[in-house]
């Protein structure tokens, strides 16, 4: 079946640091991909998303390329700040019928001024 | 605009009591989901729903029930709770078509004991 593989965390970065989270999936046929964010005490909100090979999603400075060849959706930032202090979820949807998200089982990032 | 509103947002249930959880969303959405986030586990489905009348088991179904009788609200039932169900329970919409995003509640805190 279809699962998404996310690196484990915490992961600690200083302000301004680059920041790379892991994440690979197996699926059958051509899923969408996503990165979702969940801030303290809040539900989840979209970051950013890719739905074909080689399509780069991109907001608020993050990034993600969604690489076939390696099953991959890696998220970078080139400089972190305490505000992007959060768990990030990496997920994919089958492009079914019914949008159901797999998802990883999220990185906490935890940035230090 | 409320966007996904659960209630309760907090709850303890003694082993055996039954409750049900209410997510309601204002976006005229036609798809909707109830997740559990359980710590190293990420966000697991449990039941969805593509339209109003119409719901299916997902991920991790046994124990819960759920219905639709409207289109903005998505009740999800625990009949004889368990302390294996303490978790927080997130509920999530998305209009109908591919790789549409989807929208959180900020979720229900469950505690069995």
């Amino acid at each position: 079946g279809n699962s998404v593989t996310q690196m484990e965390g915490p992961v600690t970065l200083s302000e301004e640091a680059f920041l790379t989270i892991n994440c690979t999936y197996t699926a059958t046929g051509y899923p969408s991909l996503f990165w979702y964010v969940q801030y303290p005490g809040e539900g989840l909100q979209l970051l950013l998303k890719a739905t074909k090979a080689d399509d780069k999603g991109s907001n608020k400075g993050f990034e993600a390329t969604y690489r076939k060849e390696t099953t991959s959706f890696h998220l970078e930032k080139g400089s972190v700040q305490v505000s992007d202090s959060a768990v990030y979820f990496c997920a994919l949807s089958d492009r079914g019928a019914t949008n159901k998200l797999i998802f990883g089982t999220g990185t906490l990032l935890a940035v230090q001024p | 605009n409320a966007g996904v509103t659960q209630t309760p947002k907090f709850r303890v249930l003694k082993t055996g009591q039954s409750m049900t959880l209410l997510c309601a969303q204002d976006m005229n959405h036609e798809y909707m989901y109830w997740y559990r986030q359980d710590p190293g586990m990420g966000l697991r489905l449990i039941h969805y729903s593509v339209g109003e009348g119409t719901t299916a088991k997902g991920e991790v179904p046994d124990g819960y029930n759920v219905s639709r009788l409207k289109k903005q609200n998505f009740l999800l039932g625990l009949e004889s709770a368990a302390p294996s169900q303490t978790s927080v329970y997130f509920c999530a919409s998305s209009p109908a078509g591919e790789n549409t995003e989807a929208f959180f509640g900020q979720g229900t805190r469950l505690t069995v004991v």
